[in-house]
């Protein structure tokens, strides 16, 4: 049973405009989420966290958006460029746990 | 924001030998810090909280005598990898509990891939 959940496993943007990840969770007690990149034949990269009593958190071009009501995440990055295209990962849990979607691969088309 | 540096981000070692991986909390002091693990296509797993001045504490399955964790300054936790073989390849990642200005709590490390050759 799937806690996190990336439904599109690839996106395709041009550059400069905007990309949108999304992740869906199923815990409510869940309350620390994290997004992670991850490009070919290297170790992830952690990229931004929010915790759970905030619904928005910016990082430069990243910004990580929350409604928990929706046990719903999202990972915008604004402009996009060719060198963000990865393999992007939302985790979300506890202190104790995290649990890993399986991925949206993110193409930046110059 | 608050800060956490981690360091390296990443580590080639031959079996056998130990590998030393830094966890800093730049603009805040950090109490406790936590250790996790993930494996390929895994959760990311707890493997120990570390607080400063006193023994860590690691979740069960974890060999303490393998994985040395020091928490000797409210800004610095160290993993060691000890005799690292290539089981022990994985991505490491720590936190730091501490207060930001909006009173979040856990900050994360950028992480570190570890290969065991």
């Amino acid at each position: 049973d799937q806690q996190v959940k990336q439904n599109s496993p690839s996106l395709s943007v041009q550059e400069g405009r905007i990309s949108i990840l999304n992740c869906d969770y199923t815990n409510s007690m869940f309350d620390y989420f994290l997004w992670y990149k991850k490009y070919p034949a290297e170790g992830p990269t952690f990229l931004i966290s929010i915790s759970s009593i905030k619904d928005k958190n910016e990082d430069g071009r990243f910004t990580v958006f929350l409604n928990k009501s929706a046990k719903h995440l999202s990972l915008h990055i604004v402009p996009s460029q060719p060198g963000d295209s990865a393999v992007y990962f939302c985790a979300a849990g506890t202190f104790s746990k995290f649990y890993f979607g399986s991925g949206t691969k993110l193409n930046v088309k110059p | 924001g608050a800060v956490v540096s981690q360091h390296p981000s990443w580590v080639i070692c031959k079996s056998g030998t130990s590998v030393k991986i830094e966890c800093r909390s730049l603009d805040f002091q950090a109490t406790t810090m936590f250790w996790y693990r993930q494996f390929p296509k895994q959760s990311l797993m707890l493997m120990a909280t570390s607080n400063e001045g006193s023994k860590a504490t690691y979740e069960q399955g974890v060999e303490k005598d393998k994985f040395l964790i020091n928490h000797a300054s409210l800004t610095l936790s160290t993993l060691t990898v000890t005799s690292a073989h290539p089981e022990d390849s994985s991505f490491y990642i720590c936190s730091a509990e501490g207060l930001g200005a909006t009173n979040e709590k856990l900050f994360f490390g950028s992480g570190t891939q570890l290969s065991v050759l």
